[in-house]
């Protein structure tokens, strides 16, 4: 079935350091792929999508691309801000109306 | 718009007693979904529902029933709390005919079985 490995986390980054999370994906047919991020104490927000090969989603500075031949979608993001700290989490959602997979979650803490 | 809303948003339980966790959308979607979040584990999926009047299990179906009372709501039923059901669940929508589409989240129940 379709699965998403995503970094172990936690990270901890000073600001204006580069960020780069890891994520992996194992999915028949051609899925689309989700990074969501989740601040303290709220739900989950979509940051950005990718739909197809060689997409890239962009949003707040972040941004991943689909390498469908590595089966790759890590995030990444120049220079992050103490207000970047948050849960993230990659997700696929496969061919047809099925459910968004999603991998175990990365939480990063951006220190001053 | 109101978007995905979840009720309650904190609970406690004692073990053996039976709760419903209430979600309903105002974005006209077709799919709806109900997820927990543990820590170390992600979000997995309990149960969804495709369309109005379909259910279908998930990855962690035990313990759990639910009820897609109409295409706005859809239910989620603990009969006999166990604490291991101590987890943040979240209810989740989709637009039909768009499967490329983002789901869209309410702000999680809270739920603390003791």
């Amino acid at each position: 079935g379709n699965s998403v490995t995503q970094m172990e986390g936690p990270v901890t980054l000073s600001e204006e350091a580069f960020l780069t999370i890891n994520c992996t994906y194992t999915a028949t047919g051609y899925p689309s792929l989700f990074w969501y991020v989740q601040y303290p104490g709220e739900g989950l927000q979509l940051l950005l999508k990718a739909t197809k090969a060689d997409d890239k989603g962009s949003n707040k500075g972040f941004e991943a691309t689909y390498r469908k031949e590595t089966t790759s979608f890590h995030l990444e993001k120049g220079s992050v801000q103490v207000s970047d700290s948050a849960v993230y989490f990659c997700a696929l959602r496969g061919s047809g109306n099925t459910p968004l997979v999603f991998g175990k979650g990365t939480r990063l803490s951006v220190i001053a | 718009n109101a978007g995905v809303t979840q009720t309650p948003k904190f609970q406690v339980l004692k073990t053996g007693q039976s709760m419903t966790l209430q979600c309903a959308q105002d974005m006209n979607h077709n799919s709806m979904y109900w997820y927990r979040q543990d820590p170390g584990m992600g979000l997995r999926l309990i149960y969804y529902s495709a369309s109005e009047g379909t259910t279908d299990k998930g990855e962690v179906p035990n313990g759990y029933n639910v009820s897609r009372l109409n295409k706005r709501e859809f239910s989620l039923r603990l009969e006999s709390a166990a604490p291991s059901q101590t987890s943040v669940y979240f209810c989740a929508s989709t637009p039909a005919g768009h499967p490329n589409t983002e789901a869209f989240f309410g702000q999680g129940t809270r739920l603390t079985v003791v």
